[in-house]
């Protein structure tokens, strides 16, 4: 059973600060890995991919990948009462270049209070 | 217009009755998907396409089942639909025309309601 975690939330942040949202996923040879927000009573939308270990920035977010520990995080600077959502990890598990299948996490609620 | 339209948007059924719920797509991709989302158990994989010839199950397919009548359509049938089977379903495309990002776009979504 290949599974991704995230931590349950809600997660309560004041407006400006960084939000941290961490997952963590069961399959060593997952190769992508993506964050996804979702509004209330919205559909996901993607806001971040990652392919390798390290950092990737877009503006106030940046996704951090580890392989070795099988871990993905999303950080949120300079909060924003417009970033309260949903944010959901999904990971990669299909073979072959083309063949996506992803899994998503529960996800986490964030709230940025004003 | 959205580029994956779902229809119906919202429907409330009876036990036991036939549901089908459509999704088509303009973006011309070639992977479409139906995901399930209930409450605190986040998406769900129901059933994926990766071109008309191709249909594969999920992690929770059972009682369900799916069509691929062209490359931009993509239908779910519950046969004979259950409470349980009531939560919020998402259509999804991705990929297509050397574009395998691994980028999912969804549809707005289709809540059933099985009473």
């Amino acid at each position: 059973q290949k599974e991704v975690e995230q931590n349950s939330g809600p997660l309560s942040v004041p407006e400006g600060a960084i939000a941290s949202l961490n997952c963590t996923y069961s399959d060593r040879g997952s190769q992508s890995f993506f964050w996804y927000r979702q509004y209330s009573g919205k559909s996901p939308e993607l806001i971040m991919s990652i392919y390798s270990n390290g950092d990737k920035e877009d503006g106030r977010f940046t996704a951090q990948l580890n392989k070795a520990s099988q871990y993905v995080s999303l950080l949120i600077r300079d909060s924003q009462p417009s970033d309260s959502a949903t944010y959901l990890c999904a990971v990669n598990w299909g073979s072959g270049g083309s063949n996506y299948k992803l899994t998503f996490g529960k996800g986490t609620l964030l709230t940025v209070n004003p | 217009d959205a580029d994956v339209t779902q229809t119906p948007r919202n429907r409330i059924t009876k036990t036991g009755k036939r549901i089908m719920l459509e999704c088509s797509q303009t973006k011309g991709h070639d992977r479409m998907y139906w995901y399930r989302q209930d409450p605190g158990l986040g998406l769900q994989l129901i059933y994926y396409s990766f071109d008309v010839k191709d249909i594969n199950k999920g992690e929770i397919s059972d009682g369900y089942s799916v069509s691929r009548q062209a490359q931009a359509k993509f239908s779910l049938s519950l046969e004979s639909a259950i409470p349980n089977q009531t939560a919020l379903y998402f259509c999804a495309t991705g990929g297509g025309g050397g574009r395998n990002t691994g980028e999912l776009f969804f549809g707005e979504g289709s809540r059933l309601t099985v009473l």
